[in-house]
This record gives C-alpha cells, structure tokens and sequence, in this order.
C-alpha cells in the first residue's frame, strides 16, 4: 500500500506570496491533518480534516486554510507568506474507523519564504 | 491541554551501547503514547504507540518503551544503539476519546559515534 505522499517536496516563493500544498493521503483514509515543523516552535498541528469537514484547528492565524476532496486528497493554503512560514509541512492520514488510530505522516514539503 | 516533555535535547551513545530517551506527559487520564523517528529531511515514523494493556510495548527495530503512570513517563529504550538510529526522536501524547490530535514534545536528537 502507498503511503502519503505530499507535493511538492521542496518551494521557494517571497514574502506577500501564496502557496498551496498537497497532500495524498493512504488509501483508505479519511483524516487527514497538517503540521508545521521549525526549529523554534518544534512540531504544531495546523488543522485536520475528515470527510471533506474541518475537524479541528490548531492555533493559527487565518492566512492558513486548507480543504480536503472526496477522494480524501487535502491541500493548504497559505496567503500573504510570511518569513517566519518557513517550515517542513507535514501531513498526516489515519484510517479513524476507532479510537485506537495511528497517524502515518508523508515526507513533508520544505518551504522557504525569501 | 496535554503536553509532553522530553527534558534531553541532545543525546550521544557509542555504537552498541544502550539508550534510553526519556519522555513525560501531563494529561489528566491516561493518554496515547507515541515514539516517532525522524531522519534527516524526512517525515516521521511511527517506532511504537502504547494504547492499554501491557505497559512494556514493543515496536519496530529494536525499541521497546515502558509506560510508567506512577511517574507520567514513557522512556524509550534500546539494549543495543546502531549507527543508523542517527536521528530525531519525538514523543508525543493524544487525547483519550473524540478526536485525537498529537502533540509533540521538542525532540530529542541522538548522535551514534562509532
């Protein structure tokens, strides 16, 4: 089975810009979440997403969005970067058919905001 | 609000000498618990995850963790530290019922000399 897989791996853009991220969870999941990593503020949850709905989020300003398709494919969103949005984002898929679930988390996309 | 502390930013062993990274959480029940892996530019992986029942878990290669409720700790051990266990250890608590989100400690960064 593969796993989750993000798009693009690596992304440059400049301050004031916009960037979407993907993310292709494991077949058969239907949560999906999003996290940013640096190395200030350490692993933060952004947002996940279950069945096309916004499940919970994390504390973030709004420039930050995402959505999730039906086929359970998500992306985010964020507007008007920021130097301090440099970070690995990492999305993560789990199966959530329990209460004993186990997040899988893709490769990440390195952005750098110049 | 869950929170997870791992007190070792830096860990260095000699290859083939025992690890023990250790791990508290403060959650007013008991928690999820997670070890994840992170190798450099790379996501994380999940190394074990304690649920209920036995509180000596074991996971993928090699580790084991021990849930302690007495001391709210989940110390990750190896008898045996490889040289490709080079990386980023993470540990993270999740809430008991509804949604499970995870939330991280800082890590720890173990630096296997040979």
């Amino acid at each position: 089975k593969a796993g989750v897989t993000q798009t693009p791996r690596y992304l440059i853009k400049t301050r004031g810009q916009q960037v979407t991220l993907s993310c292709s969870p494991i077949s058969g999941h239907r949560s999906v979440s999003w996290y940013q990593q640096t190395p200030g503020q350490g692993l933060q949850f952004l947002f996940e997403y279950f069945s096309e709905t916004q499940r919970n989020k994390g504390n973030f300003p709004g420039r930050f969005s995402g959505r999730q398709f039906s086929n359970s494919r998500s992306e985010m969103n964020v507007s008007t970067l920021e130097l301090g949005d440099s970070a690995l984002y990492l999305c993560a898929s789990s199966s959530d058919t329990g209460r004993q679930e186990t997040q899988y988390f893709g490769p990440g996309t390195r952005l750098l905001v110049l | 609000a869950q929170s997870v502390t791992q007190p070792d930013i830096h860990i260095t062993v000699s290859e083939g000498a025992s690890l023990e990274l250790r791990c508290n959480y403060s959650y007013g029940a008991t928690p999820y618990l997670f070890w994840y892996v992170q190798s450099p530019g790379q996501g994380l992986q999940l190394l074990l995850k304690y649920f209920s029942g036995d509180t000596l878990v074991q996971g993928i290669k090699g580790f084991e963790a021990e849930f302690k409720r007495s001391q709210s700790s989940f110390n990750l051990r190896k008898p045996s530290v490889h040289w490709s266990d080079a990386a980023e250890y993470f540990c993270a608590v999740g809430a008991r019922g509804g949604s499970y989100i995870p939330t991280f400690g800082r890590g720890t960064s173990l630096i296997v000399h040979p």
